[in-house]
């Protein structure tokens, strides 16, 4: 079946690194995705990563093993603003996408 | 400014009415898609749509109807609404099935009472 596994919920400090972790078993791959989501407003895309790999965009880099099923977001120097919801989803063979229910990321002074 | 949009931004519907939450883009994107969320559960796909002329069955289409008569539309409509309906509704559009990035609408939020 589709399953994608994130953390519920994440506290980190203010200028600190934090990682968020999924693990997904769907029926194909093709690609995975991290979006952003602030309380109450739309999701927006921040990384893709289809092959192997770190992907490195700013302070935040994504990283994916299609061959243990996981991906994880990294974000560095972790600003107040960044608190928020991060959503994973897979892209499988039909160009559907899953999604995961989000991790919610709390960050403190 | 480019982007899509949905109407309304909340609404508070009587069980059993019908209703029609809007969803417009400007980018010419040749793929939308409707999606609900719920606490605790990812973005599920209800309709979508890859080109004008042509929609298909997402992951929990009961109870909902799409059509996509131009490029730029693609309405959701619930024929009945039923309580387990309460949901917040998001409009997404995609340059094709096959692009990266999906544009998300600022979602349309439904109590169904």
């Amino acid at each position: 079946g589709q399953n994608i596994d994130q953390p519920t919920e994440m506290t980190a400090t203010e200028g600190a690194i934090v990682q968020i972790n999924c693990t997904y078993q769907t029926s194909g791959f093709n690609g995975l995705f991290w979006y952003q989501q602030h309380a109450g407003e739309a999701p927006t895309f921040l990384s893709y990563n289809v092959l192997d790999g770190l992907e490195e965009k700013g302070r935040f880099s994504s990283f994916l093993s299609r061959s243990k099923g996981y991906s994880y977001l990294l974000l560095k120097e972790l600003q107040m603003k960044d608190s928020a919801s991060y959503l994973c989803a897979v892209r499988e063979s039909n160009y559907q996408l899953i999604w995961g229910a989000g991790t919610k990321l709390i960050i403190k002074p | 400014i480019a982007g899509i949009t949905q109407a309304p931004t909340s609404q508070i519907l009587a069980a059993g009415r019908r209703m029609t939450l809007r969803c417009t883009q400007d980018m010419r994107h040749n793929a939308m898609y409707w999606y609900r969320q719920d606490l605790g559960l990812g973005l599920r796909l209800i309709h979508y749509s890859n080109t004008a002329g042509t929609t298909g069955k997402g992951e929990v289409p009961d109870g909902y109807s799409v059509s996509r008569a131009n490029t730029d539309d693609f309405p959701l409509t619930l024929a009945s609404a039923v309580p387990s309906q309460t949901s917040v509704y998001f409009c997404a559009s995609s340059a094709d099935g096959e692009v990266t990035e999906a544009f998300f609408g600022q979602g349309t939020r439904l109590t169904v009472v």
